[in-house]
């Protein structure tokens, strides 16, 4: 069985500070994709990063950044100099290799971020 | 191009009733899957289609069934409606070739009353 754990429901921040959004997974593949997705109040969810279980090179794009740690199973996500725009649901998924269809991610319960002025 | 768009955005129906919820994927997107994402959860997969045939089912009873058009849209169709089935269905739609990224729609709002 393979679960994701998003411990952290609700964060609430104020414009510029930096943010950490937490993901814990468990998976008994050896080979597995995790991933990142955004939902804004509008409802779609925005692909934002893949990570293969093979690559545990981190990643920085602009002012997002992802550290995969497999000794400890978890893919963090850090909101550098946060904007009100940031404003949303984030979803951390996994998908193992061996599910059998490529569209089926297990995604976690959400960590609803709340960037004020 | 437009994206995954989906039909209707908002629909009321009654305990019993049954629905058919559509989606139509970005062009030369051949797979579409369906998701339902209850309030305060994370979204949790139904089914997936590729080239019309199904790929894929997660937990869900007989009641959800769904097909695939050879223009590649979709439906999902719920019969007998439970109260537990209000729910944000979201459908996505990928290349569908190894790990194409899943782009989803804005979903279709059910309220079952």
């Amino acid at each position: 069985a393979q679960k994701v754990t998003q411990a952290q429901t609700e964060i609430s921040v104020v414009e510029k500070e930096d943010v950490t959004l937490d993901c814990v997974y468990e998976t008994r593949d050896t080979t597995y994709y995790l991933f990142w997705y955004k939902q804004p109040p509008s409802g779609e969810l925005v692909f934002l990063i893949r990570r293969n279980s093979f690559d545990e090179q981190n990643e920085i794009s602009g002012r997002y950044s992802w550290n995969f740690q497999k000794s400890t199973s978890s893919f963090n996500f850090t909101i550098t100099a946060s904007q009100v725009v940031d404003s949303a649901v984030y979803f951390c998924a996994l998908r193992n290799r061996n599910t059998g269809t490529a569209s089926k991610l297990t995604f976690g319960t959400g960590t609803r971020l709340q960037v004020t002025l | 191009d437009a994206g995954v768009t989906q039909s209707p955005t908002h629909l009321i129906k009654t305990r019993g009733q049954q629905v058919t919820l559509r989606c139509s994927p970005i062009s030369g997107h051949k797979s579409v899957s369906w998701y339902q994402q209850v309030l305060g959860q994370g979204p949790q997969f139904i089914f997936q289609y590729y080239e019309k045939e199904e790929r894929g089912r997660g937990n869900f009873p007989d009641r959800f069934s769904a097909r695939q058009f050879p223009n590649y849209s979709s439906e999902l169709n719920v019969n007998a409606l439970l109260l537990g089935d209000s729910a944000l269905y979201l459908c996505a739609s990928s290349l569908g070739t190894g790990l194409s990224p899943l782009h989803f729609g804005n979903g279709t709002r059910l309220t079952v009353t």
